[in-house]
């Protein structure tokens, strides 16, 4: 089975711009999370999708949001860019009940 | 709320040396407990997980972590380092067998000295 897959790698924005990345699930996976990692905060959940609809959410503010298609692929977005939204974007998928794989990753820099 | 500790940020070991890294967490139901390991510019891989069976766990790469509920523990070992076990760890908890929204460590940067 091919992996989690999320596109861009990389993207360069500057600050008030919006960005859209995207994460396609291991095939027959319904539920796709949404994770930042940074140096000074680590690895924090932004939002979980199962069947189209979010399931969870974290503690993050309403710049940050996303959205699952009927293929279970989803995007996040995030509006009015700051610096500190520089990190790496990691989506994970799962099926029913069991462990989240995880993608390589899109790399955002915010200038 | 869940929550788990890392003990070491970084970790330094030779190679052939025992592995330990340390997991402590806080969870008010019962807990299902991971680790990955991360490699550079890469994403998150599976090591190994617990899920209420067995309080030994192995994983892949000769890992293997102990669930020990009266410490809330849950050590990642592994009894000799390679040079290719050099990466950055995570253990995370969740609260729910799906395991949806993991509440990650710091991490532990992991160093092999040859």
């Amino acid at each position: 089975k091919a992996g989690v897959t999320q596109t861009p790698r990389y993207l360069i924005k500057t600050r008030g711009q919006q960005v859209t990345l995207s994460c396609s699930p291991i095939s027959g996976h319904r539920s796709v999370s949404w994770y930042q990692q940074t140096p000074g905060q680590g690895l924090q959940f932004l939002f979980e999708y199962f069947s189209e609809t979010q399931r969870n959410k974290g503690n993050f503010p309403g710049r940050f949001s996303g959205r699952q298609f009927s293929n279970s692929r989803s995007e996040m977005n995030v509006s009015t860019l700051e610096l500190g939204d520089s990190a790496l974007y990691l989506c994970a998928s799962s099926g029913y009940q069991e462990t989240q794989y995880f993608g390589p990753g899109t790399r955002l820099l915010v200038l | 709320a869940q929550s788990v500790t890392q003990l070491g940020s970084h970790v330094s070991v030779s190679e052939g040396a025992l592995v330990l890294l340390r997991c402590n967490y806080s969870s008010s139901v019962p807990p299902y407990l991971f680790w990955y390991v991360q490699y550079p510019n890469q994403g998150l891989q599976l090591l190994l997980k617990y899920t209420s069976a067995a309080t030994l766990v192995k994983g892949i790469n000769g890992f293997e972590a102990e669930f020990k509920k009266r410490e809330t523990s849950f050590h990642l070992t592994k009894p000799s380092a390679h040079m290719s076990d050099a990466a950055e760890y995570f253990c995370a908890v969740s609260d729910r067998r799906g395991a949806q929204k993991l509440v990650f460590g710091q991490g532990t940067r992991l160093t092999i000295n040859p």
